[in-house]
């Protein structure tokens, strides 16, 4: 059984560019989780996918999106990246929306934008 | 407006005494508190939880007691172990679907046990 796995490890941007982050859930596992986590800061929801929808989603501006696969896996796009965005994006996957206590995370990317 | 809060930064004890991390909320509408374990370079991994209907859950060394007239969790380990050197994260969860089922995560308290 493998864990939640992201890609990529580390990404360097610069202001005004796009960026995509991949995250393959654990094995069966049908929602993910975005998470954002400044420095010196909790971990903040982006949104949650729940068999390839949009299932809730936090105080995020739209320049945030994210697509769920067949296979469950998900990406988090963000758009005309801010300095404000460098940050440590966790993801995070369980079986069914209400499985908090199955939630497994990712070891997360760490984005920097310059 | 920070829903949740754990005001010690960090906190240091000695191998085998206890540890007590502690954490507020604002939100009367939370139903679900969970405990989260980070290390370096790792995820969050899932440590304990508590219902709003319960005061207490126990689970080995961990227990996390519930005040909820006073909004307040703490966490206690013992006997504390070198190991559970790592930053604690205290989160809560709102009690109906969509964007409610979101954790909400306190900035995290970095726990340093000593042998």
């Amino acid at each position: 059984e493998t864990g939640v796995t992201q890609s990529p490890t580390h990404l360097i941007k610069t202001r005004g560019q796009q960026v995509t982050l991949r995250c393959s859930s654990q094995s069966g596992h049908n929602t993910v989780s975005w998470y954002q986590q400044a420095l010196g800061q909790g971990p903040q929801f982006i949104f949650q996918y729940y068999r390839e929808e949009e299932n809730g989603r936090g105080n995020f501006p739209p320049r945030f999106s994210g697509l769920q696969f067949p296979n469950y896996s998900s990406e988090l796009n963000v758009n005309a990246l801010e300095l404000d965005d460098s940050a440590l994006y966790l993801c995070a996957s369980s079986l069914g929306i209400d499985s908090y206590n199955e939630q497994f995370f990712g070891p997360g990317t760490r984005l920097t934008v310059l | 407006d920070q829903q949740v809060k754990q005001n010690s930064p960090s906190l240091s004890v000695q191998e085998g005494r206890i540890s007590i991390l502690n954490c507020d909320y604002t939100n009367s509408m939370f139903d679900y508190f969970l405990w989260y374990k980070k290390y370096p370079a790792e995820g969050p991994t899932f440590l304990i939880s508590i219902s709003s209907i319960k005061d207490k859950n126990e689970d080995g060394r961990f227990t996390v007691f519930l005040n909820k007239s006073a909004k307040h969790l703490s966490l206690h380990i013992v006997p504390s172990q070198p190991g559970d050197s790592a930053v604690y994260f205290c989160a809560a969860r709102g009690n109906s679907g969509g964007s409610n089922y979101k954790l909400t995560f306190g900035k995290g308290t970095l726990l340093t046990v000593n042998p």
